[in-house]
């Protein structure tokens, strides 16, 4: 069975860091991108980018480029979402996806408050 | 920047076709992909490419496309079907995007 497990709830202060992970487990980890994406508070689907696992490949939305790092693990079919410092705006609930987007994870919901 | 237009609400009685639309200029050159999200829980996919119904999707959920506009139809709706649609698409350099999303009331 194909699964896509996040790490759990993060609460952190402004200017903290942080890395989530996404990790993939019943199928070939390497030979599918991994994308991520956001939904803030009562609002719709946004596109963050997309990793290959295989040779670490790595898109990025413009609306994401240099605002966080998307980077991953094959050895232990992971893939991570990192912030080198929050904002309260990065307040929202994180999704990884199978590309082909038709496994998803149950999301990581990040919450950054003073 | 590339946007997928969606209307904000659609809502229909239980029994009726619901349909809901996703205009886009690059939708002719790139597939389209349909999620359903209900609340407090991650995305479904309900079609992918168009038109193809991934499988555990009732056969009452439909997709098709015609120039710059994709549509979901839901067939027989049922109060179970209330819920946020997302179409999911592509921009020329295949950056994905997402519409501002649907959410279908069953009345």
């Amino acid at each position: 069975e194909v699964q896509l497990v996040q790490s759990g709830a993060e609460v952190k202060k402004p200017g903290e860091s942080l890395k989530i992970s996404c990790k993939g487990s019943g199928y070939s980890f390497t030979s599918y991108w991994i994308g991520w994406v956001r939904q803030m508070p009562g609002k719709g689907l946004e596109w963050m980018g997309i990793i290959y696992p295989g040779d670490s490949d790595t898109r990025y939305s413009p609306s994401f480029q240099g605002q966080v790092t998307i980077s991953a693990d094959k050895s232990i079919s992971t893939a991570y979402l990192q912030w080198s410092s929050l904002k309260a705006s990065d307040t929202a609930m994180y999704y990884c996806v199978r590309n082909g987007f038709d496994y998803w994870g149950q999301g990581t919901l990040v919450t950054v408050s003073s | 920047s590339y946007e997928l237009t969606q209307p904000p609400s659609v809502s229909v009685s239980p029994g009726q076709t619901a349909r809901i639309t996703c205009s886009g200029d690059a939708l002719p050159k790139q597939y389209a992909y349909w999620y359903q999200q209900k609340p407090g829980q991650a995305p479904v996919l309900v079609i992918y490419k168009d038109s193809e119904r991934p499988s555990g999707i009732p056969e009452r959920f439909s997709g098709s496309s015609s120039g710059t506009t994709v549509t979901l139809t839901i067939s027989g709706v049922q109060a179970e079907d209330e819920a946020d649609y997302y179409c999911q698409s592509a921009d020329s350099s295949g950056t994905v995007v997402f519409g501002g999303g649907t959410k279908l009331t069953v009345l």
